[in-house]
């Protein structure tokens, strides 16, 4: 089975925090994603990665930065957290076939 | 751009009965796909079934079917005989027939199963 796993569940920072997310997927996949999920809006894309070291703005890259040195693993930072980030933030992995495979999430407060 | 609604935020089914989840969307372009995602509550999403727009045979996996509407652009979702267990959030997503594997979701619908 794909595993997708994240850093954290749960994260509580301060305002103007560096805040990272880690994701690191098991299957070899090419393409990775973080998305974050608010109530009413879904999940909205924020940043992806078709490969190492290769990522391209989402919809919502405003704010945040993404890493990727190694390919099963994928990074969302927040440079300078803010409150209107405090979010529940999902990471997936494909292989740029046709079904994305999830990590639990990080729940993200900032206070 | 392509857009995904999903106008019910909230359903009810009674468990054994049948619920129909509907999504429409907007595109352009006439190749791409469209899924419907589960997520329970505190646990990971996962895929429920995938419907290709060049098939027009409905897909299905099991209780949940979809009714594709492709000049309609209009997706729903039928659960059969419902269970406890799809308790959930559901979300429907389009994705273009690029490679990059690029997800657009709807707002979601929250299921409630009563026993």
């Amino acid at each position: 089975d794909v595993k997708v796993t994240q850093s954290s569940r749960y994260l509580v920072k301060r305002t103007g925090e560096k805040v990272f997310l880690e994701c690191v997927q098991d299957m070899d996949h090419e393409n990775m994603f973080w998305y974050r999920q608010d109530p009413g809006l879904g999940l909205r894309l924020i940043y992806f990665s078709y490969d190492v070291k290769m990522k391209e703005k989402g919809d919502i890259p405003e704010g945040y930065s993404v890493s990727r040195e190694k390919k099963e693993r994928f990074s969302l930072i927040l440079e300078s957290a803010s409150t209107n980030q405090t979010s529940m933030y999902l990471c997936a992995s494909t292989w740029g076939g046709l079904e994305q495979y999830f990590g639990p999430g990080t729940r993200l407060t900032v206070t | 751009a392509q857009t995904v609604t999903q106008s019910q935020p909230e359903m009810s089914v009674q468990e054994a009965e049948t619920v129909t989840l509907s999504c429409t969307y907007d595109t352009s372009e006439s190749d791409y796909y469209l899924f419907w995602y589960k997520q329970p509550p505190s646990r990971q999403m996962i895929l429920v079934i995938r419907q290709e727009a060049y098939k027009q045979q409905n897909a299905t996996e099991n209780r949940f079917s979809v009714n594709f509407q492709k000049a309609a652009k209009s997706f729903s979702l039928k659960i059969s005989d419902s269970q406890l267990g799809d308790a959930a959030m559901y979300f429907c997503a389009y994705r273009t027939s690029s490679n990059t594997g690029k997800l657009i979701f709807g707002q979601g619908t929250t299921l409630q199963v009563k026993p």
